[in-house]
């Protein structure tokens, strides 16, 4: 089974400039999350879609993040513009179904996105 | 507000001795633990986890604790292996938040020959 893919792997931009992620979930999972990990900091959520609806998005910072999850499956993460603080590495994470619990709610994670912003 | 704290940045033991990592927690809402390993340049990749309602999980060389009144728990390893080497972050749940976990920071673990 395919895991959660992500790309790009790393990015380099200025401050002020835009950027986007793109992530594709495991295949037949519902829920998708956006984590922010900052250096020497655990994941931080930023917004969960449940198919293509947004359940939770209450610590994404909304004047300049943006996120959609088109047809409930692939999902952009979109920054702009970015600012010097937006420099972490951003994590892509699917479930069976978050309403389930238990072992179907388990997260897994992508290799993440390396966001550097100079 | 850091909810999950993780307070030992660092780890290092012996091959084929316990690894010990701790997790403190203060909101008493929390209702399901779990633990990710993470390597370099990978995604955490789950663990262990545990109910409230338990006090212990175990999964091979994996076992962890939970202390409720202490709002504390705990991850044990026996016996190490150099693979082990990797960050290992705790995080919690609410029951009235499906998904949502609060992360700890991290412990580094290093697994010496």
């Amino acid at each position: 089974e395919a895991g959660v893919a992500q790309s790009p792997r790393y990015k380099i931009i200025e401050k002020r400039q835009s950027v986007a992620f793109w992530c594709n979930p495991i295949s037949g999972h519902a829920t998708l999350y956006w984590y922010q990990q900052i250096l020497g900091q655990g994941p931080k959520l930023l917004i969960q879609f449940q198919n293509n609806g947004v359940v939770d998005d209450s610590q994404l910072p909304k004047d300049r993040f943006s996120a959609e999850r088109l047809k409930g499956v692939d999902s952009t993460l979109k920054i702009q513009p970015a600012k010097l603080e937006d420099s972490a590495v951003y994590l892509c994470a699917s479930s069976l179904d978050r309403t389930s619990g238990g072992g179907l709610d388990t997260q897994y994670f992508g290799p993440g996105t390396r966001l550097t912003v100079l | 507000d850091q909810q999950v704290k993780q307070n030992s940045p660092s780890l290092s033991v012996q091959e084929g001795r316990i690894s010990i990592l701790n997790c403190d927690y203060t909101n008493s809402m929390f209702d399901y633990f779990l633990w990710y390993k993470k390597y370099p340049a990978e995604g955490p990749t789950f663990l262990i986890s545990i109910s409230s309602i338990k006090d212990k999980n175990e999964d091979g060389r994996f076992t962890v604790f939970l202390n409720k009144s202490a709002k504390h728990l705990s991850l044990h390893i026996v016996p190490s292996q150099p693979g082990d080497s990797a960050v290992y972050f705790c995080a919690a749940r609410r029951t009235d938040s499906w998904g949502k976990l609060q992360f700890g920071a991290g412990t580094q673990v290093v697994v010496t020959p």
